[in-house]
């Protein structure tokens, strides 16, 4: 099983522009999460999901939006970049236990 | 609003000694804990997890206390290698989702 796997490891945006973080995984798990994380500081869920089709979202949603229409994968999308949004994005999913697997992770820097 | 925190942002132990970290959470409802080490550059990597109808529950090295009544997680590493060095996060679960509410983190550095 190679895990939650998450692409790309690295971007730099332009304000204003769009992008879209990918996040697989292949442990079968209905529950995927997707977190950010800022300098010295703890995780703060974004969005998450519970299943193919169904989204929710989290803690800081603004600025961002994500689909789920399989079971493995679920992207998170900006739409219009703002330095605001640079940090590092985690990618997460559970088994039925709640326990979290991480992707390793994304670093935006929006200049 | 509900939150989860950490005493102590950095700990520094000797190698070998018994490290402790803590973490006081403020939803009485909350009914589910997760201890994550996070090292520099990685994701998140679970250690260890604990339900509220318990109180301690062991791992390899790892022990993790549970004190319901003054709201207290803490998270006991036994004999510290220089490998324990980390950042680590005590976790939360607000629903059933299992949507966790993260704390800032305690570093772990070990002394050699």
């Amino acid at each position: 099983n190679a895990g939650v796997t998450q692409t790309p490891k690295f971007r730099i945006l332009k304000i204003g522009q769009s992008m879209t973080l990918q996040c697989t995984q292949d442990m079968n798990h209905n529950y995927m999460y997707w977190y950010r994380q800022d300098p010295g500081m703890g995780l703060k869920l974004i969005y998450y999901s519970v299943g193919a089709g169904i989204t929710d979202k989290g803690e800081v949603p603004n600025g961002y939006n994500v689909s789920r229409s399989t079971t493995e994968d679920f992207p998170l999308r900006l739409e219009l970049a703002a330095p605001s949004q640079t940090s590092v994005y985690f990618c997460a999913s559970s088994t039925p236990a709640g326990e979290q697997y991480f992707g390793p992770g994304t670093r935006l820097t929006v200049t | 609003g509900e939150s989860v925190g950490l005493h102590l942002p950095t700990l520094s132990v000797q190698e070998g000694d018994n490290s402790i970290i803590n973490c006081a959470y403020s939803n009485s409802a909350s009914d589910y804990f997760i201890w994550y080490k996070q090292e520099s550059g990685k994701g998140p990597q679970f250690i260890i997890d604990i339900r509220s109808n318990m109180d301690k529950r062991q791992g390899q090295r790892v022990t993790v206390l549970l004190n319901k009544t003054v709201k207290h997680l803490s998270l006991q590493i036994a004999a510290t290698q220089p490998g324990d060095s980390a950042v680590y996060f005590c976790a939360e679960n607000m629903d059933s989702s299992y949507k966790l509410i993260f704390g800032s983190g305690t570093r772990l550095l070990v002394r050699p």
